[in-house]
């Protein structure tokens, strides 16, 4: 069964400093990694993922992501975090094996970025 | 706009009185779930639909119903609601693929009382 650990219920961090959000991962076989974001009273909006290839991914909002395999994570970074990213983050796992495509979501960490 | 239309997005209900949460995606997805997110557990899926028809239990699925008839609507049933189905509710929908993101509704905010 796949899962996905979010060690951290909140992260607080200044504006202007850099951000890390963490994920592990647990599936069987090599995963398709995902991070959504949520800002309050809205739906969950996708920021990047991985597939394969570079480690590195970059998406939206000046987000990146490193697939680290050896270490089953596949932590979320910005290099200079703003108030506005402030929001609560999901990462989200899919097995490239599995029957069905579900997507299997982490508890969530709530990002605080203080002005 | 490509979008997931859930509604409604806020309701109050008591106990034991049948609600239908709609869910309506415009993207011709053929797949589309529904998850439930409360505090502390994330987001857990209910129900998921493959296609026309094809629908199966996700993570959590008890106390709830779906349907498939159309591609596009995909609705959550509760045909009696108990307090702990007091949640926050999301549609989603994706394209086939295991390597394509699921595109989320905003939300139905359920108070059962």
């Amino acid at each position: 069964a796949q899962s996905v650990a979010q060690p951290e219920d909140q992260v607080n961090v200044a504006e202007g400093n850099p951000l890390t959000v963490k994920c592990t991962y647990s599936v069987s076989g090599n995963p398709y990694l995902f991070w959504y974001v949520q800002y309050p009273n809205r739906g969950l909006q996708f920021l990047l993922k991985y597939i394969t290839g570079d480690n590195l991914v970059k998406g939206s909002y000046g987000f990146e992501a490193e697939f680290n395999k050896s270490q089953t994570s596949f932590h979320l970074k910005k290099p200079s975090a703003l108030v506005s990213d402030s929001a609560l983050y999901f990462c989200a796992v899919r097995d490239p094996n599995s029957g069905y495509s579900t997507l299997t979501f982490g508890k969530g960490t709530m990002l605080l970025v203080s002005p | 706009e490509a979008q997931v239309t859930q509604n409604p997005r806020y309701l109050i209900t008591v106990t034991g009185k049948k609600l239908t949460v709609t869910c309506s995606q415009n993207m011709n997805h053929e797949y589309m779930s529904w998850y439930r997110q409360d505090p502390g557990l994330g987001l857990r899926q209910i129900y998921y639909s493959m296609n026309v028809e094809v629908t199966d239990k996700g993570d959590v699925p008890e106390g709830y119903k779906v349907s498939r008839k159309e591609k596009r609507n995909f609705p959550l049933i509760l045909e009696s609601p108990s307090p702990n189905q007091t949640s926050l509710y999301f549609c989603a929908s994706s394209p086939p693929g295991r390597n394509t993101e699921a595109f989320f509704g905003q939300g139905t905010r359920l108070t059962v009382v």
